[in-house]
């Protein structure tokens, strides 16, 4: 199976600011990976596909970069609602897998 | 507007079975993969499973194959999962997804329900 580490597991930012999440592959997953915001009580929401497709409707703020084993989510200015949890996801093979989850919290 | 609806989730005891199934609207429901993710409260997403636009071929993961079941009724817009021989571990919140097909591939999960709680305990 596919594993995925996520780091930072936790990170307080103010608004503002520029986040990096990344997402690291067990193996070369290509460009198979999704990346997704999800707020406390709610299901996740697609922000990013093929790595660094960026879903409609969401801000452009948002970026995804990386192929093969490493991924990067950024967020260029941080705001308010973009406090939850992200979570990298592979599409290379099955079974699919997830990563670990990014908190975030706004400071 | 794109809708997925889950129901069917309740309080089980632990070896007993439960089905689940997904009301889909607002899209193309037979062009698209449908899959099962799981959370427990507190604690990330596991994806549970895929069905195929046809129904005709269903991925697993480790930890329900030989015990869970999905299928679909794409006349009625609907996808199902049947839970078996069910564990305390299988206590969680389920999702459907909706898996675009992107160049006769899946992709991501673009569109979710809003999660059904299942808890198995004695």
């Amino acid at each position: 199976d596919i594993r995925l580490t996520q780091s930072p597991s936790f990170l307080s930012a103010s608004v503002g600011d520029r986040v990096t999440i990344t997402c690291r592959a067990s193996q070369d997953i290509s460009s198979h990976v999704a990346w997704y915001q999800q707020e406390p009580g709610k299901a996740p929401k697609l922000l990013i596909y093929l790595a660094s497709t960026l879903q409609s409707g969401v801000p452009s703020r948002f970026s995804g970069s990386g192929s093969g084993t490493e991924f990067t989510l950024t967020i260029s200015s941080l705001q308010p609602e973009d406090f939850g949890t992200y979570y990298c996801q592979q599409f290379n093979s099955y079974p699919l897998t997830f990563g670990g989850g990014s908190r975030v919290v706004i400071k | 507007q794109v809708q997925l609806v889950e129901s069917g989730g309740g309080l089980v005891k632990p070896g007993e079975s439960l089905r689940l199934s997904c009301a889909a609207s607002g899209f193309i429901f037979s062009d698209s993969y449908m899959n099962w993710v799981r959370q427990i409260p507190g604690k990330g997403l596991e994806w549970v499973s895929y069905i195929s636009t046809s129904g005709t071929s269903m991925f697993y993961a480790d930890s329900v194959r030989g015990r869970f079941t999905t299928s679909r009724d794409n006349a009625k817009n609907s996808v199902f999962l049947q839970m078996n021989s069910l564990r305390a571990e299988d206590t969680a919140i389920y999702y459907c997804a909706r898996g675009p097909k992107y160049f006769g591939r899946l992709y991501s999960f673009d569109y979710w329900g809003q999660g059904v709680l299942v808890t198995v305990s004695s």
